[in-house]
């Protein structure tokens, strides 16, 4: 099955910093979705990219799908931005997704 | 719109016990699925249902897992009996098939604690 792996596994950034975050894939998708678990546990849509380039506020994410890889950008991070984020890939119309480990993200005042 | 409805949202039982969650997809949605997340890990997927069609169970646990999808709304996973290493957080997801996406969004999950 599809592999998914997310770099890196933690990050710490001070209030106000930009991040990245990675995601490989070893095959190709027709899904990917990135998720921000807050502490309460609730998975938070953030992107539907299966390719391309979204932008949402203080978020954007690029997915280069020929090259099996996805990007978060977290910019003028907040306090509130803590949390893990999830990269999730399907391979093809409704198959379940299959989840990396998560970045874990802890923004300090 | 209301979003993914599960419950209850914790549950502490004594190992040995039968527990069951329920989930209410999001209206409209033909496909729902119940994933299991461990502490520290992502979610994997246990059941996936198109309609009331158990159409990927692979990974459930079929000697003390069950699970149905009545009248293809919203569905009930049921442990019995829970082990000790049943502990950790039921989601449920939902799709819809076709436009304009496949997007799948989750319920809040269920913390079980088996004692």
């Amino acid at each position: 099955g599809i592999q998914v792996e997310q770099s890196p596994p933690d990050l710490i950034l001070q209030e106000g910093a930009n991040s990245t975050l990675r995601c490989n894939f070893s095959d190709s998708v027709n899904n990917l979705q990135w998720f921000h678990q807050n502490p309460w546990g609730q998975l938070i849509n953030l992107f539907y990219i299966p390719s391309g380039t979204k932008q949402n506020g203080r978020l954007s994410a690029t997915t280069v799908a020929t090259e099996r890889y996805s990007l978060l950008y977290i910019s003028s991070s907040q306090t509130t931005d803590s949390g893990v984020y999830f990269c999730a890939v399907g391979d093809s119309g409704n198959t379940p997704l299959v989840f990396g480990k998560g970045t874990r993200l802890s923004v300090i005042a | 719109e209301a979003g993914v409805v599960q419950s209850p949202r914790y549950k502490i039982i004594e190992k040995k016990q039968p527990v069951a969650f329920w989930c209410n997809p999001i209206s409209g949605h033909n496909t729902l699925y119940w994933y299991l997340q461990n502490l520290g890990q992502g979610p994997e997927l246990l059941i996936r249902y198109e309609n009331e069609e158990a159409v990927d169970d692979s990974q459930l646990p079929k000697d003390r897992f069950s699970a149905e999808r009545l009248k293809g709304v919203d569905s009930t996973l049921k442990i019995q009996p829970a082990e000790l290493g049943d502990s950790a957080v039921y989601l449920c997801a939902s799709s819809l098939v076709g436009p304009p996406n496949n997007e799948q969004f989750f319920g809040p999950g269920t913390r079980l604690t088996v004692l």
